[in-house]
Parts: C-alpha cells; structure tokens; sequence
C-alpha cells in the first residue's frame, strides 16, 4: 500500500515562531488533507490541498504532486496550535479512503 | 461543514464485553468511514459504511469482530465485539458529503477495556 512519511515526528518552537512540516507519500494520489489533532483528541480539517498552495490565516500548504510531498507552514506560532498534525492521503481510485501519515507532534512554548 | 455527534465520547468496558458507538450527521452524507487511532499512534481506516449494505473491510480487520451498519445517509453505529486489552484505543467516525470534498471527524470515542 501506500507509504505517508511525515517529518520531524517531534517540533517544540517557543511562542511566535514559524514552523514548516513536511509530508512525503510514495505513489500518485487523488487528494491530500492536512488535519491537526488538538490534546483533547479533536481532529480538525485543516486543508484539502491535491496540488498547489493555499492560505488559512496563519496556516498555508503547498502539495506537489508530481513530487509527491506537501508542506505545511505555521506562522507566529500560537500554544493552541499544540497537538498533532497528521496528513493524509487518498490513493488513485481510493473511494475517498485516507491513508494518514505518522504525524508531527508540535509543542508551542509559552 | 457537518456537524457529527459520535457516543458515548469515552467508556471502560470489562473483557470479553461488546460495546456499540453511535456516530449521528446532521445531513446526508456520502460517505461514512471508522477509524482506530490506538494509543500514541496515528489513524488506521476499519471500514466504509455502505448505506443499505455490508460494510467494506481494510485488511486485518474482521465482520465478526467490528460489525458495522448504516442504516440511512445520516447515521452509523461500530460494535467492538468480544473486547481485550488490545482493543483499548479512540475509535473515529468520519464523513465526506460529496466528491471532491475534504473528510471531516466525530470527536471519537475512548474506550479502555479492563
């Protein structure tokens, strides 16, 4: 099946701080999600990104398919955007399945 | 985006014990899925909910161990059947309203099992 590396696994950033998290998949997908898990277990979607860049407040995303990664970028870092921020990707015919990837787990200090 | 309400949000079960979660939309949907997130990993799918019909398993994953049904386009329930230690971890539902459209999560229920 598909392979979903993300890096790094851990991130801690003082308060203010930008960040850039990075998901690799090993074959050609239909879309690509970025979801953030916060410390109550709430997963939120954060983008649907199959290709391109766009932009949500702080938060922007970068897919390049042909590539095969997506980036996330964090800017002015906040301490509620600790948790876990998963990507995920549905394979070629997926039926709008997800394969998520390992994860980053991101701690902002105040 | 929809609004999903999944119960019970957290439960301590005994072994050998099944357990139903109930995951309720408030509009129709396409696509119903449950995922298992076990502890300190990331998410792995069960099953799509087919509306009408048997559920569709991931590899590693059993009917008779994780019963699944759909009754209608807004409403799914997950049993965990016949429960270990192993079983303790958060079970997520989640939903696509239509192609093309990004995948949105219950807040999942936390189950331990003693």
């Amino acid at each position: 099946g598909i392979q979903v590396e993300q890096s790094p696994p851990d991130l801690i950033l003082q308060e203010g701080a930008n960040s850039t998290l990075r998901c690799n998949f090993s074959d050609s997908v239909n879309n690509l999600q970025w979801f953030h898990q916060n410390p109550w277990g709430q997963l939120i979607n954060l983008f649907y990104i199959p290709s391109g860049t766009k932009q949500n407040g702080r938060l922007s995303a970068t897919t390049v398919a042909t590539e095969r990664y997506s980036l996330l970028y964090i800017s002015s870092s906040q301490t509620t955007d600790s948790g876990v921020y998963f990507c995920a990707v549905e394979k070629r015919f997926g039926n709008e399945k997800l394969t998520f990837g390992t994860g980053t787990r991101l701690t902002i200090i105040p | 985006s929809a609004v999903i309400s999944q119960k019970p949000s957290r439960d301590i079960c005994q072994r050998g014990t099944s357990l139903t979660i109930q995951c309720q939309v408030d509009s129709q949907v396409t696509m119903m899925f449950w995922y298992r997130q076990q502890p300190g990993q990331s998410l792995t799918l069960i099953a799509t909910a087919n509306q009408g019909s048997e559920a569709t398993y991931e590899s590693g994953f059993v009917i008779d161990k994780f019963p699944i049904s759909r009754p209608n386009l807004t409403f799914s329930t997950l049993t965990v059947s016949n429960m270990s230690p192993e079983d303790s971890s958060i079970y997520l539902c989640s939903v696509v309203s239509g192609v093309g459209q990004p995948q949105h999560f219950g807040d999942g229920t936390r189950l331990s099992i003693l």
